[in-house]
């Protein structure tokens, strides 16, 4: 089974704050991507990456920033964290060869 | 670009009814089609996909198929279980082969089962 781990399933952040989201996959997938989930408005794609070092922009990269320097990890920053950002945040993997993503558990963070 | 509608929530059922969730798409080229189930507190699971026109996708008594020409992906279940409820979205890929390959999602449904 594809296992995606998010590093935290709550967490609690001030305004102003750098926070860290960390996501990781063991199945060698090439595809990493980094989701918001808000109520009314679904999944929003906020940046995704298909290689090592290599990142893309999705529909709101405002405010978010991304690192993979290792195939297996995929961190999303909110450099200064503000309270529009409290959301639920989803990692998803998919390999090139096969058409669906899998997801982790979630982190739900809240910026107070 | 690509977009995916589903009908809003939440929807109420009895356990034992019969269970319609619409979704219609937006899309270039051949898209595939997907139904993920988010159950409480949970990330996102694949419910079934169907990846060109006329396939059916089916999985726990779930079912949709490809309609290219009404472009809808409408999830049915005949006898829906308390267990059943959770949120559904609503997902295409868009067929680009290589990197990226993004997902599109609806905004989703809540579905609840009452006994």
């Amino acid at each position: 089974d594809v296992k995606v781990t998010q590093s935290s399933r709550y967490l609690v952040k001030r305004t102003g704050e750098k926070v860290f989201l960390e996501c990781v996959q063991d199945m060698d997938h090439e595809n990493m991507f980094w989701y918001r989930q808000d109520p009314g408005l679904g999944l929003r794609l906020i940046y995704f990456s298909y290689d090592v070092k290599m990142k893309e922009k999705g529909d709101i990269p405002e405010g978010y920033s991304v690192s993979r320097e290792k195939k297996e990890r995929f961190s999303l920053i909110l450099e200064s964290a503000s309270t529009n950002q409290t959301s639920m945040y989803l990692c998803a993997t998919r390999s090139t060869m096969i058409t669906e993503a899998f997801f982790g558990q979630g982190t739900r963070l809240t910026v107070v | 670009g690509d977009s995916v509608t589903q009908m809003e929530g939440p929807v109420t059922l009895s356990e034992e009814a019969f269970l319609t969730i619409n979704c219609t798409y937006t899309a270039t080229g051949y898209p595939s089609l997907f139904w993920y189930v988010q159950y409480p507190g949970e990330g996102l699971q694949l419910l079934l996909k169907a990846t060109k026109a006329d396939d059916k996708g089916s999985n726990k008594g779930f079912e949709a198929t490809y309609r290219k020409e009404t472009t809808s992906f409408h999830l049915e279940k005949g006898s829906v279980q308390v267990s059943d409820s959770a949120v559904y979205f609503c997902a295409l890929s868009d067929g680009v082969t290589g990197g990226g390959n993004k997902l599109t999602f609806g905004t989703g449904t809540q579905l609840k089962v009452e006994l």
